[in-house]
């Protein structure tokens, strides 16, 4: 069965610093692949997604990802962070296109001012 | 973009009674939507997919008894936490996808905030 992993339950940075949060999935093919932010009191927000293609891919509120099939990673990354970017992170996989999503654990990000 | 609610966002109740959660999508129509129930510092488990107009389909070691899921119409499905015990107290979260997913690539899901269940 498929996994995802987030390695980094808490992360903390410094607003303006740049931010790379690690995912790595089991699967044998390549995966279709998410990045979701929870904010508390909303629902997850889709951030990017990777299906097939351009393997650096740009999402919303600034925040790119790059798949790599060597390492079965696809890390999320910002160049500069901002206070509101404190949230939970998570990593996801869909391995049959069926929209049955498998979640990492989540990290959770601090952002000092 | 597409909203979807959730309701009620917390409830408590007595271990034996029956709750039950509500997931609309506001502005459009899904012909499919998910559960999702969350523990503390863990990730989200997929309980169940509900199909409008059909059964839903429960993943392994889901209680379809305890957790009754029905998809009425196009924008409302209802989580039913039967004879709910403190052990299922925990963060329901729905989902519901805008397209019937066509070509075998998944459609986007869209979350709702989430219903915290306390069961004393």
């Amino acid at each position: 069965a498929q996994s995802v992993t987030q390695p980094d339950i808490h992360i903390t940075v410094s607003e303006g610093a740049s931010l790379e949060l690690r995912c790595n999935y089991s699967y044998g093919a390549t995966p279709y692949l998410f990045w979701y932010v929870q904010s508390p009191g909303q629902g997850l927000q889709l951030l990017l997604k990777y299906f097939s293609g351009d393997t650096l891919v740009q999402g919303i509120k600034g925040f790119e990802a790059e798949f790599k099939r060597s390492q079965s990673s696809f890390n999320l990354r910002k160049p500069s962070v901002h206070w509101s970017d404190a949230a939970e992170y998570f990593c996801a996989v869909d391995t049959g296109g069926g929209n049955k999503l498998t979640f990492g654990t989540g990290t959770q990000l601090k952002v000092e001012l | 973009g597409a909203v979807v609610s959730q309701h009620p966002s917390r409830v408590i109740c007595k271990s034996g009674t029956s709750v039950k959660i509500e997931c609309r999508s506001l502005d459009f129509q899904a012909t499919t939507m998910f559960w999702y129930r969350q523990f503390p510092k863990q990730s989200l488990m997929l309980m169940a997919t509900s199909n409008e107009g059909s059964k839903a389909t429960y993943e392994q070691g889901v209680e379809k008894d305890k957790f009754l899921i029905n998809h009425a119409s196009l924008t409302l499905s209802t989580l039913t936490v039967t004879s709910a015990h403190p052990e299922d107290s925990s963060f329901y979260i729905c989902s519901a996808r805008d397209g019937r997913g066509a070509g075998g690539v998944p459609d986007t899901q869209y979350f709702g905030p989430g219903t915290r269940l306390t069961v004393l």
